[in-house]
């Protein structure tokens, strides 16, 4: 049992340039966040899925794009990145009203 | 909107001392309310939860009383160690629905030995 896995750990892109952030639970959870942690500051909330088809927008939308083909991968698209991005982002998954985090992927954009 | 607002950090304390952040927060309703550690290099694990007035939550030597009348939920532990060096959050989420967290700013705790 693996829990919340994310990939890549690392990534340094350059302005404009688009990746997708991988994310995948074997929980069997319904629910799926994607979150970003800025310097300093608590976790934001970008999307969230209630379940494979279904996304909605969280607090910081703006910039990104998400999809729930399935129930346990949850992508994270940036189509034009801006120094803006450059962040850890972190991916969860609910059970009850417990979330279960990712190690996180620490992206940069120069 | 719902919010959280932690105690400002660094914190810094020697190994066996008393520990107390303090969180407070804002919302519409009776939400949960949540502690999360995020040790160095890692993501975030639930430490401890309270999902109604005066639940207290316990791990780990850790406790949290959610208290409606001042909205808070301060984190307190009796005799710190090293090992418990980490970045402490608090959150909170509606009861129903998606539930959303909204975490505060952070708190950084250095335990020294």
């Amino acid at each position: 049992n693996a829990g919340v896995t994310q990939t890549p750990k690392f990534r340094i892109l350059k302005i404009g340039q688009s990746m997708t952030l991988q994310c995948t639970q074997d929980m069997n959870h319904n629910y799926m966040y994607w979150y970003r942690q800025d310097p300093g500051m608590g976790l934001k909330l970008i999307y969230y899925s209630v379940g494979a088809g279904i996304t909605d927008k969280g607090e910081v939308p703006n910039g990104y794009n998400v999809s729930r083909s399935t129930t346990e991968d949850f992508p994270l698209r940036l189509e034009l990145a801006a120094p803006s991005q450059t962040s850890v982002y972190f991916c969860a998954s609910r059970a009850a009203d417990t979330q279960y985090f990712g190690p996180g992927t620490r992206l940069t954009v120069l | 909107g719902n919010s959280v607002t932690q105690m400002e950090g660094p914190v810094t304390l020697s190994e066996e001392a008393f520990l107390t952040i303090n969180c407070t927060y804002t919302a519409t309703g009776y939400p949960s309310l949540f502690w999360y550690v995020q040790y160095p290099g890692e993501g975030l694990q639930l430490l401890l939860k309270a999902t109604k007035a005066d639940d207290k939550g316990s791990n780990k030597g850790f406790e949290a009383t959610y208290r409606k009348e001042t909205t808070s939920f301060h984190l307190e532990k009796g005799s710190v160690q090293v090992s418990d060096s980490a970045v402490y959050f608090c959150a909170l989420s509606d009861r129903q629905g998606a539930q959303k967290l909204v975490f505060g700013q952070g708190t950084r705790l250095t335990i020294n030995p």
